[in-house]
């Protein structure tokens, strides 16, 4: 089975930055997204790691340790519109490539 | 930018009616998948396709459910009987496949059962 955990709420300062874990349990692994779901909107692809370390885009980075069964997605300098949740998933190897969600980290960023 | 396209954004039926939510994935993406959302809680899986069948299917995707890619553009998800508890937002996504796999979502369909 998986077992994939986040917080369920954070909040931060605009312009501030921000790092949201995410802990999972897998009876395999084959790669860890983040997604953005702004409020009855689709999730949105943010960023993709399959191989330990940290992968920088922009703002955003995510990082991967497979041995602890954790990742992490940073984002720096926030903006107001970053306010939405951030969704961890998990793809393993028993799934035809489909994936396993987190609950969600929903992010409020203040002025 | 290509998107994943879904229609209605938003369907009431009676519990007990038959519904199809239609999606029309990215035009160059092999896999189809169809995921759920209760509100306030976490997405989850239904089901996935690739070259005409069904490749996995989640606990939930019971005998009620059935999908369907009836053309070279559309894929479709079934609800024969709606329940109550089918109650959500219904996320069509579509991949090209390959290494990363990145799966691209429409923006959803929100069923309301009644």
């Amino acid at each position: 089975g998986q077992n994939i955990d986040q917080p369920t709420e954070m909040t931060a300062t605009e312009g501030a930055i921000v790092q949201i874990n995410c802990t999972y349990q897998t009876s395999g692994f084959n790669g860890l997204f983040w997604y953005q779901q702004h409020a009855g909107e689709a999730p949105t692809f943010l960023s993709y790691n399959v191989l330990d370390g940290l992968e920088e885009k922009g703002r955003f980075s995510s990082f991967l340790s497979r041995s602890k069964g954790y990742s992490y997605l940073l984002l720096k300098e926030l903006q107001m519109k970053d306010s939405a949740s951030y969704l961890c998933a998990v793809r393993d190897l028993t799934g035809a490539n489909n994936l396993f969600f987190g609950t969600g980290t929903r992010l409020t960023v203040i002025p | 930018e290509p998107e994943v396209t879904q229609t209605p954004s938003h369907q009431v039926t009676q519990m007990g009616q038959e519904v199809i939510l239609r999606c029309v994935p990215i035009s160059n993406h092999l896999y189809f998948y169809w995921y759920r959302q209760i509100l306030g809680q976490k997405v989850e899986f239904l089901v996935s396709f690739y070259n005409n069948e069904i490749s996995e299917k989640s606990e939930i995707f019971d005998d009620q459910f059935s999908v369907e890619r009836p053309d070279g553009s559309n894929f479709t998800l079934k609800i024969r009987s709606t329940k109550l508890e089918d109650s959500a937002m219904y996320f069509c996504a579509s991949s090209v496949g390959g290494g990363k796999n990145i799966q691209y979502f429409g923006a959803g369909t929100r069923l309301s059962v009644l």
